[in-house]
């Protein structure tokens, strides 16, 4: 069964700090692994997706690497602002033909201070 | 992007009562949703696969009869909870793909609360 980790579970960062959150899985069978946001009592924001043989994606400055021998995946910030503020989630996705099923990882509460 | 739609994006209801939410994808066709939980500060936890035309596929600990799952149509599944106690309380989110494609869409979620 696949399992996903994230550490550290709750991280606090001046601003304009770069930081890297980390994930990694189990299973190294994984169709692509996927990186949300989720702000406070609200839905899931979708930020990068790396298809399982791609090595990395970048939006603005976010940038996100994947290593499946190694099962590791980790999600670079830039100059972190407190806008940054929220949960990060990881998700290894696994196709199963018509649908991704994701596992999520436990994610990252990120809190960027003025 | 694909787009999901989830309605309501949030209820409460009287303990005992029945509540369902609905999951469209609005400009594709999806055989497969699936459907999630997420408690307070904890992560996502997938409840069931639901396939148009068939039976749900329901994770391990996840109570069939509790939880209906119902995909009528390629772009409408829905869940009802019946029988709501207050430990259901919790985020539900649905997620789909669009046919060849392998990102996974998500709806807004549905915040539910027991009373």
């Amino acid at each position: 069964k696949q399992e996903v980790t994230q550490i550290p579970a709750a991280l606090s960062v001046p601003e304009g700090e770069n930081l890297v959150l980390n994930c990694s899985f189990t299973d190294s069978a994984i169709y692509n692994l996927q990186w949300f946001r989720q702000d406070p009592g609200k839905g899931l924001t979708s930020l990068l997706l790396i298809q399982s043989s791609q090595r990395e994606q970048t939006s603005g400055r976010l940038n996100a690497s994947l290593d499946k021998s190694s099962g590791r995946s980790t999600l670079y910030i830039a100059a972190s602002q407190p806008g940054d503020s929220a949960t990060y989630l990881c998700a290894a996705s696994f196709y199963t033909g018509t649908a991704s099923k994701l596992t999520f990882g436990t994610g990252t509460r990120l809190q960027v201070m003025l | 992007g694909a787009v999901v739609s989830q309605h309501p994006s949030w209820v409460i209801c009287k303990s005992g009562t029945s509540v369902k939410i609905e999951c469209r994808s609005l400009d594709f066709q999806a055989t497969t949703m699936f459907w999630y939980r997420q408690f307070p500060k904890q992560s996502l936890m997938l409840m069931a696969t639901s396939n148009e035309g068939s039976k749900a596929t329901y994770e391990q600990g996840v109570e069939k009869d509790k939880f209906l799952i119902n995909h009528a149509s390629l772009t409408l599944s829905t869940l009802t909870v019946t029988s709501a106690h207050p430990e259901d309380s919790s985020f539900y989110i649905c997620s789909a793909n669009p046919l060849r494609a392998t990102e996974a869409f998500f709806g807004q979620g549905t915040r539910l609360t027991v009373v």
